[in-house]
C-alpha cells in the first residue's frame, strides 16, 4: 500500500508568489518522521525541512515552512516567494517508528517557476 | 570525505552483464541506505545496512540484486545478469542519528 501520496504531478507558480506542495500519509506507527527533499535536474537529493511526529510546531527552514496536520496525516510543503531557482522535483518522505530506520518516498511533484 | 560519493556516475551495461555500483558513505556515518530511483518517479528503498550488518534487504527486487558493506564503511550494490528494467539512477545515502540523511550523486545504469 502507498505511504506517501504526493497528488500534484507538476505545479506552476509566479516567481515571487508562495505555493503549497500536498503530501499526505499512511501509518499506525505513532513514531515517525516526515521529510521533504528537492532533486534539481542535476539529480542529487537535498533536505530541505522535517518535521517529527511529536512536534508540537509546525517546522519551518528559511523559506520553506511545514504545514502539518496530524489528524488527516498532511504535511504540505509551503515555499514562500518563489525564486527560478526553486524549480525542481520536490519529494515527500516518512520514515516510521524510532531509529534510523529507512525512508519511503512519494512519486514528487515537478515544480515549476514562471519569471 | 565531505559528502556521499558513488560511482560510478554513469555505467551502460549490455543485457546480461554483472554491475557493481559502489557508494562511499560520509566517514563514521553508521547507517546506509541504497534506493533505485526510475524516470519520474520517486526513490524506492532497496536495502539498508547497520554498520556491516544488512538489516533490510526487503526492496531487492530480485536475486540478481546484492548488497554488501564488508568493512561497515563502503558499500557496493551489484545487479547480476542485467535487464532492461534495472535502468534506474541507483542512490545510496548515509546517516549517524535518524534526523540527517544525506544522498550521494548517484549512478545513473542505462541496460541496453
Amino acid at each position: 500500500a502507498q505511504k506517501i501520496t504526493q497528488t500534484q504531478p507538476g505545479m506552476f507558480v509566479q516567481e515571487k508568489e508562495a505555493v503549497t506542495l500536498d503530501c499526505t500519509y499512511d501509518t499506525s506507527d505513532p513514531s515517525y518522521g516526515l521529510f521533504w527533499y528537492k532533486q534539481p535536474s542535476s539529480g542529487e537529493m537535498i533536505f530541505l525541512i522535517y518535521q517529527g511526529s511529536y512536534d508540537q510546531q509546525n517546522a519551518t527552514e528559511g523559506r520553506y515552512s511545514l504545514n502539518f496536520q496530524k489528524a488527516r496525516k498532511s504535511a504540505n510543503l509551503v515555499i514562500s516567494a518563489s525564486q527560478l531557482g526553486d524549480s525542481a522535483m520536490y519529494f515527500c518522505a516518512m520514515r516510521e517508528g524510532e531509529g534510523n530506520n529507512d525512508m519511503r518516498f512519494g512519486a514528487g511533484t515537478r515544480l515549476t517557476v514562471k519569471p | 570525505g565531505a559528502g556521499v560519493s558513488q560511482s560510478p556516475r554513469y555505467k551502460v551495461a549490455k543485457r546480461g552483464q554483472d554491475v557493481a555500483l559502489r557508494c562511499d558513505p560520509i566517514s563514521g556515518h553508521v547507517s546506509l541506505f541504497w534506493y533505485q530511483q526510475a524516470l519520474g518517479q520517486g526513490p524506492e528503498f532497496l536495502t539498508y545496512f547497520q554498520n556491516e550488518a544488512q538489516l533490510d534487504k526487503s526492496g531487492l527486487p530480485s536475486d540478481r540484486f546484492f548488497a554488501e558493506r564488508p568493512e561497515g564503511s563502503v558499500s557496493t550494490l551489484k545487479i547480476q545478469r542485467t535487464q532492461q528494467e534495472d535502468s534506474a539512477v541507483y542512490l545510496c545515502a548515509s546517516s549517524l542519528e535518524p534526523y540527517g540523511y544525506t544522498f550521494g550523486s548517484g549512478t545513473r545504469l542505462t541496460v541496453v
